[in-house]
């Protein structure tokens, strides 16, 4: 079983639309969590930082629940431009780089 | 500000030739890490260097090494291609090793093993 685990999708959604995501993490001593974008043929960038007690940015919520261990990206009022791949990533306790996801492909059409 | 960049951003190589793929940051940062991306797999840690002087392998180092020269760049070497090793490569950089930090990645490197 992988230690990080999403949907891999693709998420088909009309503009407008909101969406959520989730991502498993199996190991408990996970410290902190991240939800990274990526463009086709691009490098991951930070989208935002997952806190326990949530995080918004505009659009974008994110949300950590330890106890069934996971967390979640929500889009409201999708955009064309939401279209891309998201990555979770993981701080696991005791080792000193990220575990990521595998990703998420979200398509927004028109 | 360039960030962190990569040279080459495409390569493509010969079973068991040798290539050095450079990555260079011009943000301070202490911590500096490999990672390659295969389709289905996400990201895989290769090596990391948590500073200036130390290396560790992550979760699929075999047929690499790496050399971080200076606190501004790390390197990562095929001494011995394989196909296997066809994959597209990120180097990333942090301010250093804490919860609160995210990476800042490069652009890539598009290696393909024939």
């Amino acid at each position: 079983r992988k230690e990080v685990e999403q949907d891999p999708g693709p998420f088909n959604v009309p503009e407008g639309a909101t969406v959520a995501f989730n991502c498993t993490y199996s190991n408990s001593a996970s410290q902190s969590f991240f939800w990274y974008r990526q463009d086709c043929r691009k490098e991951p960038k930070l989208l935002m930082s997952v806190y326990s007690s949530g995080n918004e940015d505009g659009r974008f919520t994110a949300q950590l629940n330890r106890a069934s261990q996971y967390i979640s990206l929500l889009i409201r009022d999708s955009k064309l431009s939401d279209s891309a791949t998201y990555l979770c990533a993981v701080n696991i306790e005791g080792r000193r780089a990220l575990t990521f996801g595998s990703g998420t492909r979200l398509q927004v059409q028109p | 500000n360039a960030g962190v960049t990569q040279t080459p951003k495409f390569q493509v190589l010969k079973t068991g030739q040798s290539m050095t793929l450079q990555c260079a940051q011009d943000m301070n940062h202490n911590s500096m890490y490999w990672y390659r991306q295969d389709p289905g797999m996400g990201l895989r840690l290769i090596y990391y260097s948590a500073s200036e002087g130390t290396t560790d392998k992550g979760e699929v180092p075999n047929g690499y090494n790496v050399s971080r020269l200076n606190k501004r760049e790390f390197s990562l070497r095929l001494e011995s291609a394989a196909p296997s090793q066809t994959s597209v490569y990120f180097c990333a950089s942090s301010a250093q090793y804490s919860p609160n930090y995210g990476y800042t990645f490069g652009s890539g490197t598009r290696l393909t093993v024939v």
